[in-house]
This record gives C-alpha cells, sequence and structure tokens, in this order.
C-alpha cells in the first residue's frame, strides 16, 4: 500500500527566504506526482504535475523535482512571500491502470512579513 | 469554466439525519472523485467515477454512504443515517482521462463542510 509521508508538518520562514518541501513515498511505481495548495477553509488549489517520465516541472517561482527510484519530491518556492502561506500537500497517482491520489498530510508554511 | 463547484458549503444536521452533498464537475472531465478530509486522517478517497460509471469504491467507509453520478454533469454523495464520526469536510475533484503532460491533473472543488450533531 503506497504511503506519503511530508516533513515537516510545519515550516515558518521570513519573507524573502527561498524554501524547500519535501514529500517521500513508499511506491516508487508511481504514474505521476501532484503538488497541491490548501488555503484555510478552501478547496486544494493544484500547483503542478510532474509525470513519472519527467524529473522537473516548474510554474512561475515554483519547482518541483522528482526522484522515483529513491521515492522522492521536492516543492522548491523561490523568494518567499506572505501570500504563500498556506498548507502545501502532495500526492501521488500508483499506476496508469488507477485513478487514486494517494495524499501526504501536508506541510504548512507560514512565510513572516 | 467556473471550476469545480460543490452545495452546500456547510452543512449541520442533527445525527440520525439524511445528509445529501452536491458536486458539479468541470465540463469535459470523464472522471469525478468524491474525497474526505480529517485532521486524524487527511485527504482520503471514497469513491471515484468514469464515465457516470463507479469504478472504485473500496474507500466508501461504510454502507450508509452511497454514490450516484446519474449523468455527466451532476454527482451526489449520500449518508443515511448520519453519525458525529462523519463530520469532515467533503470535497469533490474531476479530472480528464488519457495520457500526456497535464491529463489525470485533479482539480478540487471547495469543499463541504459537514457538522453532524
Amino acid at each position: 500500500k503506497q504511503e506519503v509521508t511530508q516533513i515537516p508538518a510545519a515550516l515558518s520562514v521570513p519573507e524573502g527566504e527561498n524554501l524547500v518541501l519535501n514529500c517521500s513515498f513508499t511506491d516508487s511505481a508511481i504514474y505521476n506526482l501532484q503538488w497541491f495548495r490548501q488555503d484555510p477553509g478552501k478547496g486544494l488549489t493544484s500547483l503542478l504535475l510532474i509525470q513519472s517520465s519527467q524529473r522537473e516541472q516548474t510554474s512561475g517561482r515554483l519547482n518541483a523535482s522528482l526522484d522515483k527510484s529513491s521515492g522522492r519530491s521536492t516543492l522548491y518556492i523561490a523568494a518567499s512571500q506572505p501570500g504563500d502561506s498556506a498548507t502545501y500537500l502532495c500526492a501521488v497517482k500508483s499506476g496508469a491502470g488507477s485513478y487514486q491520489l494517494t495524499f501526504g498530510k501536508g506541510t504548512k508554511l507560514s512565510v513572516i512579513p | 469554466d467556473a471550476g469545480v463547484i460543490q452545495s452546500p458549503r456547510h452543512e449541520v444536521t442533527e445525527m440520525g439525519q439524511e445528509v445529501t452533498l452536491r458536486c458539479k464537475p468541470i465540463s469535459g472531465h470523464d472522471y469525478l472523485f468524491w474525497y474526505r478530509q480529517t485532521m486524524m486522517r487527511g485527504l482520503e478517497l471514497l469513491i471515484y467515477f468514469n464515465n457516470n460509471v463507479p469504478i472504485d469504491d473500496s474507500g466508501m467507509p461504510e454502507d450508509r454512504f452511497s454514490a450516484k453520478m446519474p449523468n455527466a454533469s451532476f454527482s451526489t454523495l449520500k449518508i443515511q443515517p448520519s453519525e458525529p464520526r462523519d463530520s469532515a469536510v467533503y470535497f469533490c475533484a474531476s479530472s480528464t482521462g488519457g495520457f500526456g503532460n497535464s491529463y489525470n491533473e485533479q482539480f478540487f472543488g471547495p469543499g463541504t463542510r459537514l457538522t453532524v450533531l
């Protein structure tokens, strides 16, 4: 059974700092990995999706990398801003035949002005 | 596109009552997912549909939970009878199938916060 872990559970950084969020998964036979952002009381917003054949994806100040063999992904946020404060979740899709996403419990990020 | 639409946004009910949550997926998406989020267990998939047909309902916790998708633009999740431990945020998501860079990307609705007293 796939398990997804995100460490740390919470992170606080000063504005302007670059930071890295970590995601690890136990079964490397994944189809893709998706990073989401969740604001308090809101739904999930998709940030980046990396297919298993890719090593990274970029969108603006965000860069997500994937090392399938080691079961790890990172989300890099450059020049953090207070508006980046949210909970970030990663989710993996295991296998082309299944559409189930397995989620980590998230990292709660606070960017201090 | 308006994105995935869910209603109601908040629901407070008493134990034993029937609860119906509603979802309208993004037009053109042929996969629809129902998730439940709690502090203890995080996000869990309950059931998903492909072309209105339930494909995997192994995450549905008990027979008290049922889901339907009568057409491509509407789905319901029903709990009957409801219990306090069903209190959670329920999310609906949709995606396209197929293959390619952005296929299978799931888009989530705002959720329904359910409180069962």
